[in-house]
């Protein structure tokens, strides 16, 4: 069964800073790993997604890497702003003893950036 | 696109009474995903749809839930009898295969109550 784990569970950092989030999964035979992004009250909103295949994935202030062999992947905000304040969960599609299609969530890393 | 449209947004019961939840994915989008979000257990997978057909229900907490999809452009969450402990935000999420990855598009979520 495929186990998704985050940390830290929240973060706070003064506006500015660049700040790593982690993201670890116990099947590593994954087909893609997914970040989103949550504000309080509101849905889920998809950052970035990297294939199985891939390293890294690069959106503006964004990066997310992967690395398989480890059951890891980062997401690293460059220059953080206030408006980057929310919480940010990892997503696992797939594995050795997963469901090809099913997409199972890390509990998330709250984040706050302070002006 | 108006997006994942789900109903109610918000929820309030009283235990024993019957519950049920509903989502319009987005058209052309052929998963279906329903979720259960909450602090101490975070974004739980219930179930999800391929094509209408339910693929793995393994999340389904008990008997007590009951999903549907009669058609590709509906789906419904039943509780039966509702308990207290199954107050949480419940969400709806559709997606189409892009390369073989499963992109999550969310709605906004139904809280629910139970009182």
């Amino acid at each position: 069964k495929q186990e998704v784990t985050q940390i830290p569970a929240a973060l706070s950092v003064p506006e500015g800073e660049n700040l790593v989030l982690n993201c670890s999964f116990t099947d590593s035979a994954i087909y893609n790993l997914q970040w989103f992004r949550q504000d309080p009250g509101k849905g889920l909103t998809s950052l970035l997604l990297i294939q199985s295949s891939q390293r890294e994935q690069t959106s503006g202030r964004l990066n997310a890497s992967l690395d398989k062999s480890s059951g890891r992947s980062t997401l690293y905000i460059a220059a953080s702003q206030p408006g980057d304040s929310a919480t940010y969960l990892c997503a696992a599609q797939g594995g050795m003893k997963t469901s090809y299609d099913k997409v199972i969530f890390g509990p998330g890393t709250s984040l706050s950036v302070i002006p | 696109d108006a997006g994942v449209i789900q109903s109610p947004r918000h929820e309030v019961t009283e235990m024993g009474q019957e519950v049920t939840l509903r989502c319009k994915p987005i058209s052309g989008h052929d998963y279906l995903f329903w979720y259960r979000q909450t602090m101490m257990r975070g974004l739980e997978l219930l179930i999800y749809f391929n094509n209408n057909v339910p693929i793995d229900d393994s999340g389904m907490p008990e008997d007590r839930f009951s999903a549907k999809m009669p058609n590709a452009s509906f789906s419904t969450l039943k509780i039966q009898p509702s308990e207290p402990r199954d107050s949480a935000v419940y969400f709806c999420a559709s997606s189409h295969r892009v390369g073989g990855a499963n992109v999550l598009t969310f709605g906004a979520g139904s809280r629910l109550t139970v009182l």
